[in-house]
């Protein structure tokens, strides 16, 4: 199947500092990816979702200046944590669509912690 | 909006027995209803989906039944095996997957040796 690889699987970073985690599509074009939190023993919450070339469009209450999400190419969107905070720890997965099928693929994870 | 019900909310069944887990949605126009595998710390993979033209579709163990009158559909797990354990989730989108992922709950699966 499709793989979509996320990076880092897990990062740990003090209080204040800013996040960056990866997502590329790897055997195929995403122009729509998506970014998802999940808290533990819960579904997916959809952040936003990420256009190639267009500004994201952020679910209602995230905060699109704490995260900070591009997609400038068609395999690559990345999203950042900015001034993260330990209430921001969390397990962050994005998603890329496979245009072609209409499905979507996810990434592996990035499990975040903020001290 | 779309909403997606799913049950149970935690499952165990013995090694070999069946599984099934079921989801209602509630928007009519939705019409791609994939299903995903989550082992722990890891994301969700992919295991089968269905689409609106078709009521059953089956991928070796597995298998996925649609109901469009009801609006429920579910996953049907045979011979289930212990790396069959993790969470399950059902979706359900309109214009063929091409709208956004409405997601349920997700279902605990624990197969016991």
């Amino acid at each position: 199947g499709a793989v979509v690889s996320q990076h880092p699987s897990w990062v740990i970073c003090k209080s204040g500092t800013s996040v960056k985690i990866e997502c590329r599509s790897l055997d195929f074009q995403a122009t729509t990816m998506f970014w998802y939190r999940q808290f533990p023993k819960q579904s997916l919450m959809l952040m936003a979702t990420s256009n190639e070339g267009s500004k994201a469009t952020y679910e209602q209450g995230v905060e699109k200046d704490k995260f900070l999400i591009n997609h400038a190419s068609l395999t690559l969107s990345t999203l950042t944590v900015t001034s993260a905070h330990p209430e921001d720890s969390s397990f962050y997965i994005c998603s890329a669509r496979w245009e072609d099928r209409g499905v979507l693929f996810f990434g592996e994870g990035s499990r975040l912690t903020v001290l | 909006g779309e909403n997606v019900e799913q049950h149970p909310s935690t499952l165990s069944v013995q090694e070999g027995d069946s599984a099934v887990i079921k989801c209602t949605y509630s928007d009519s126009a939705s019409n791609y209803f994939p299903w995903y595998k989550q082992e722990l710390g890891k994301g969700p993979q992919l295991i089968i989906d269905i689409r609106s033209n078709v009521g059953e579709k089956k991928d070796q163990r597995i298998a996925v039944t649609l109901n469009k009158t009801a609006k429920h559909f579910s996953l049907h797990i045979t011979e289930t095996q212990p790396e069959d354990s993790a969470v399950y989730f059902c979706a359900a989108s309109k214009d063929s997957g091409y709208s956004t992922l409405t997601f349920g709950k997700g279902t605990m699966l624990l197969v016991s040796p």
